[in-house]
């Protein structure tokens, strides 16, 4: 079965910081892989995603993602955060082969210091 | 142009009620799936319409169904609520509904009583 694993449920790092959230999936078949973000009291925006050509995939608000098929992973990167970027996070995958459903990870909240 | 839209927003419902749960998507949008998201759960896929007919469907009860319209506006109904249907309902929307981006709601909070 197909699945999709954020191990780390809370991140606090220090304003400027670089931070990684981390992502792994499991799929028997090719997958379409994507991060979303949460901000209190919204829905989801997508922030990123990977459907074929380069492994590394820059999104909006500077963030970027490296598509890792050897690892099963897609980790999410900033190179140095801001208060602003406090949120939920969320890595996703779909099917290639079309299934019509998103498969999410339980979420990453992560939190920015002062 | 308008986003996805949710109705209600909050809602507060006691056990054995039932509840409909509704989503205008963005326009020019015939997808719209819906997801079920309770804290360390993530968002668990409930079911995805398009142009009227359901594609996929989620591991949730037949207490859970949904429809859509051929305007592409979709529905949710939760029959016989129990304690552990109180989550935050999303709806997200697309051109396709495969590997396109999705479009989110703020969603529908549930609370069952």
């Amino acid at each position: 079965a197909q699945s999709v694993t954020q191990l780390d449920s809370q991140v606090p790092v220090f304003e400027e910081a670089p931070v990684e959230l981390r992502c792994n999936y499991s799929s028997s078949v090719s997958v379409y892989l994507f991060w979303y973000v949460q901000y209190p009291n919204q829905g989801l925006q997508l922030l990123l995603k990977y459907l074929s050509g380069s492994t590394l995939v820059k999104g909006i608000n500077g963030f970027e993602a490296e598509f890792n098929k050897s690892q099963t992973s897609f980790h999410l990167r900033k190179p140095s955060v801001h208060i602003s970027d406090t949120a939920e996070y969320f890595c996703a995958v779909t099917f290639v082969a079309g299934t019509y459903k998103y498969i999410f990870g339980t979420g990453t909240r992560l939190k920015v210091l002062a | 142009k308008a986003g996805v839209t949710q109705t209600p927003r909050y809602l507060i419902k006691t056990r054995g009620q039932q509840v409909t749960l509704s989503c205008s998507p963005i326009s020019g949008h015939r997808s719209v799936s819906w997801y079920q998201q309770t804290p360390g759960q993530g968002l668990q896929f409930l079911f995805e319409y398009f142009s009227e007919t359901q594609r996929n469907k989620g591991n949730f009860p037949g207490r859970f169904s949904g429809r859509q319209f051929s305007n592409s506006r979709s529905e949710m109904n939760v029959s016989t609520l129990e304690l552990g249907d109180s989550a935050l309902y999303l709806c997200a929307s697309s051109l396709e509904g495969d590997a396109g981006e999705l479009f989110f709601g703020e969603g529908s909070r549930l609370t069952v009583l």
